[in-house]
């Protein structure tokens, strides 16, 4: 069945840029009826879902993180990735990425991989 | 973008109880909604989508309803592995999530 599995450095400095990775696994990214998501989630702000991106590109993006998000696709290694640039501490969460249905049926998250906590300190 | 609210915050309830849980839009989301299940540290499992559809595998005692802003989670014949935090989706606009509500003994 298909898995998500995040990866990435666990501390980042402030101002400077936090990259995670999405490994799919199970399955094909490349699936038609499935964008591919990322969430993070934070004791105050609760789960805030950040973009998601189709596997041939052309991502969606949270309009309060569009400035300072890049998520993009690599297919023949089958994952996805996430650039948060210009981190404060307020980014500091536990990222998570999904699998992002979407079609008529709705456009809501069906799997998650574990999740990683990304920490912002200097 | 659409706020979503969630009461109350904590239900203490016991074993076997019918338990309800409440989901409220700041603007009419139609019937575009979800429900997850989110233990400690666990990621958030997909219970309903569509107001009232149970993902695969999700046992019939959970059931969801409602539409436009207000919605509601039921599970009826609460068992000790429900015992977990359930936040509600919109997915009519951008995805945005509720705070939560945790479920406990």
């Amino acid at each position: 069945q298909l898995q998500l599995q995040e990866s990435g450095p666990g501390l980042v400095k402030p101002s400077e840029t936090l990259s995670l990775i999405c490994a799919v696994s199970g399955g094909s990214i490349r699936s038609d009826g499935f964008y591919w998501a990322w969430i993070r989630q934070t004791p105050g702000k609760g789960l805030e879902w950040i973009g998601s991106t189709f596997y041939s590109g052309g991502a969606l993006h949270n309009p309060s993180l569009k400035s300072r998000v890049t998520i993009s696709v690599d297919t023949s290694k089958n994952q996805f990735s996430l650039n948060l640039n210009s981190v404060t501490s307020s980014d500091t969460a536990v990222y998570y990425c999904a699998r992002h249905v979407w079609g008529s049926g709705g456009y809501y998250f069906d799997l998650w991989g574990p999740g990683t906590l990304a920490t912002v300190s200097s | 973008e659409v706020v979503m609210t969630q009461s109350p915050a904590t239900l203490s309830v016991s074993p076997g109880e019918r338990v309800t849980l409440s989901c409220r839009a700041s603007q009419s989301v139609n019937r575009d909604l979800a429900w997850y299940q989110q233990k400690p540290g666990q990621a958030p499992r997909l219970l309903i989508y569509g107001v009232s559809t149970r993902a695969t595998g999700i046992p019939a005692r959970f059931s969801g309803s409602g539409s436009g802003t207000e919605f509601t989670l039921t599970i009826s014949g609460l068992q000790s592995e429900d015992f977990a935090v359930y936040h509600c989706q919109q997915y009519n606009y951008w995805p945005t999530f509720g705070p939560g509500t945790t479920v406990d003994i």
